[in-house]
């Protein structure tokens, strides 16, 4: 079955670095998002992605943020200057785009900032 | 308001109990409904989308009513395995999913 994957499962950085989170969306999907859970919280959504551009963001995602799909098949996200506060699983999912069709998510990268 | 908001839980039964979670959302345009699961630090999985006019998917059944933009799941004959936090989602005009916070049930032998 196809799947969505993420690297690293786990990442941790100093305050002020920064992170790319790595996603390999299915293949033949065509719309990509990444949302975040704060330990304890609910999934909050960041930023959906289509046709090589942002469709939407939240406000969470913020100039700290951006993301891109480099080569047709991976799709990242980049956080400039890590916070304390962005410590969190950070999900990437995948979606093809016709009608109702679900969503499916990789399982997520536990991002840690000290 | 909460976008989407779940009873709080969590919830503890025994095996075998019959469950049934609630659910509201605020957007009456939302497009789509889903349940989805999620265990301890692990991605949300779907369990089933949610159609207006009901659905089963053997000891799960999904009711949603537009109207009253409520959304329900109902777990019969519950199993150990069903311990998980229930997550209900609805996609907007847009695409995106907005999760409600969650509610966790906890089954017992």
């Amino acid at each position: 079955e196809p799947e969505v994957t993420q690297t690293p499962s786990h990442q941790v950085t100093q305050m002020g670095q920064e992170v790319i989170l790595r996603c390999v969306p299915i293949s033949n999907h065509l719309y990509f998002y990444w949302y975040r859970q704060i330990l304890g919280q609910k999934v909050e959504f960041l930023v959906s992605f289509y046709n090589n551009e942002i469709s939407e963001k939240s406000e969470i995602f913020d100039d700290q943020f951006s993301v891109e799909r480099p080569d047709g098949s991976n799709f990242t996200l980049k956080i400039r200057s890590t916070k304390l506060e962005d410590s969190a699983m950070y999900f990437c999912a995948s979606r093809s785009g016709t009608g109702a069709a679900e969503a499916f998510f990789g399982q997520g990268t536990r991002l840690t900032v000290v | 308001r909460k976008e989407v908001e779940q009873d709080p839980g969590p919830f503890n039964v025994p095996e075998g109990a019959t469950v049934a979670f609630n659910c509201t959302y605020s957007n009456s345009a939302s497009q789509s409904f889903f349940w989805y699961r999620q265990d301890c630090r692990k991605e949300p999985k779907l369990l089933m989308s949610v159609y207006s006019s009901g659905n089963e998917d053997g000891r799960f059944t999904a009711q949603l009513n537009r109207a009253s933009q409520y959304i329900s799941l109902l777990i019969r004959d519950s199993k150990l395995s069903d311990s998980a936090t229930y997550l209900c989602v609805v996609r907007d005009q847009g695409g995106k999913l907005i999760f409600g916070q969650g509610t966790e049930l906890s089954v017992k032998p």
